[in-house]
């Protein structure tokens, strides 16, 4: 199994601020890459697949980039609403593994 | 409108057994595979099996395999997951979820997911 590997686990930011989180696949995944946001009590939402390509109705203000095992999501500004915890997905091959997850906190 | 709605999570002693179920509704249910993730309490997302529209490729996560097993009837826009030998870790929110595919796979609707606790 593809092993997804998120860093940092947590982070702490102010709103204005850009924000990056990474993620590592232990084999090359090309670009089959997914970035999901989920809020507390909420199940999750999709922001970016295929490493770069952003969801309909998310804003632009998020961006991912990245190929083969390495890769970023970027919040180049911070809003309130996106507090939340996000999480890399590879979709190379079953089973489409997910990363342990970064949340990002108010400072 | 998609929507997913599971049923069946609940209270379960260790090596016992559980089956959950997902009704579709909203979309042409057999188009899509379809899969299970969950969600440890306070913990991240970890995605537990697949099955494709016509039950023809089947997936397990390392953790379950041999424990669990997916299915779906199409006619009834049903998906399950039938859960035996369960242990304290099974313990998590399960959520049912569709998988798009267009040469890239990604979820795009998920259910409001439901708890699946293993105690004694």
């Amino acid at each position: 199994d593809i092993q997804m590997t998120q860093s940092p686990s947590s982070l702490s930011a102010s709103v204005g601020d850009r924000v990056t989180i990474t993620c590592r696949a232990s084999q090359s995944i090309s670009t089959y890459l997914n970035w999901y946001q989920q809020k507390p009590g909420k199940a999750p939402k999709l922001l970016i697949y295929g490493a770069s390509t952003l969801q309909s109705g998310v804003p632009s203000s998020f961006s991912g980039s990245g190929s083969g095992t390495d890769f970023t999501l970027t919040i180049s500004s911070l809003q309130p609403e996106d507090f939340a915890s996000y999480y890399c997905q590879q979709s190379y091959s079953p089973p489409r593994t997910f990363g342990q997850g970064t949340k990002v906190e108010i400072k | 409108e998609v929507q997913l709605v599971e049923s069946g999570g609940g209270l379960v002693k260790p090596g016992g057994s559980l089956r959950l179920s997902c009704t579709a509704s909203g979309f042409t249910f057999s188009s899509y595979s379809m899969i299970w993730v969950r969600q440890a309490p306070g913990k991240g997302l970890e995605w537990v099996s697949s099955i494709d529209g016509t039950s023809g490729y089947i997936f397990y996560a390392d953790s379950v395999q041999g424990r669990f097993t997916i299915s779906r009837d199409n006619a009834k826009k049903s998906l399950y997951l039938q859960m035996n030998s369960l242990r304290a870790e099974d313990t998590a929110v399960y959520y049912c979820a569709r998988e798009f595919s267009s040469g890239w796979y990604w979820v795009d609707y998920w259910g409001q997911g439901t708890l699946v606790t293993v105690s004694s």
